[in-house]
């Protein structure tokens, strides 16, 4: 299976701060990388697909890149209502499998 | 209106098993595949599956393979995830989720655009 490993676990930061996500697959996988976002209490949101991909809907200060194994996904200006888990997935190949998550909390 | 929509809460004893149902709306369901994943309490999101809409292929995570299938009723637009010989760590909330991308036959597992609300299965004793 394909593992992926998401950094930082958590982060803190601010109302219009830069926020960089980083995910590592355990090998290639060729950009097929899908970003969500969890609040509590309601579905995943999907917010990018094919690495890079903005989902329609998603504010454009959401921005992902990467290729082969490495992967980021970019808040170019955190809002309020971004504070959230955030989590990467691979669908290369099944099983498909999610990063660990990565908690954005209010500084 | 494009969505899923979840059968209620449940919950069970160890040992037991349970059903839950997703049904879709507005959209050609044998389309698409559907995706299951699951988060317990204070966990990450955990793909358990994949099935095909078309066929009724199935994929599934080797976490869960002997104890979980999935199934597809045409008939009524409907997939189910049935998961057996539950235990207290089983407790979580159950998803399905709609395939991004629909290939009109037997597709590959995709990324999820469309969620269930979530069906919250609780195991105690």
């Amino acid at each position: 299976d394909i593992q992926m490993t998401q950094s930082p676990s958590s982060l803190s930061a601010s109302v219009g701060d830069r926020v960089v996500i980083t995910c590592r697959a355990s090998q290639g996988i060729t950009s097929s990388l899908a970003w969500y976002q969890l609040k509590p209490g309601k579905a995943p949101k999907l917010l990018l697909s094919g690495a890079s991909r903005l989902e329609s809907g998603v504010p454009s200060r959401f921005s992902g890149s990467g290729s082969w194994t490495d992967y980021t996904l970019t808040i170019s200006s955190l809002q309020p209502e971004d504070f959230a888990i955030y989590y990467c997935q691979q669908y290369y190949t099944a099983p498909l499998t999610f990063g660990g998550g990565t908690k954005v909390e209010i500084k | 209106q494009v969505q899923l929509v979840q059968s209620g809460a449940e919950v069970k004893k160890p040992g037991a098993s349970v059903k839950v149902s997703c049904e879709a709306f507005g959209y050609i369901f044998i389309s698409y595949g559907i995706s299951w994943v699951r988060q317990a309490p204070g966990q990450g999101l955990e793909w358990m599956g994949w099935i095909s809409a078309y066929s009724g292929y199935t994929n599934y995570a080797h976490k869960f393979e002997d104890r979980v299938t999935l199934t597809i009723d045409t008939s009524t637009n409907t997939a189910y995830l049935e998961l057996g010989r539950l235990r207290s760590d089983d407790t979580a909330i159950y998803y399905c989720a709609r395939d991004l991308t629909g290939c009109g036959g037997d597709c590959y597992p995709d990324a999820s655009s469309i969620w269930g609300q979530g069906t919250v299965v609780t195991v105690s004793s």
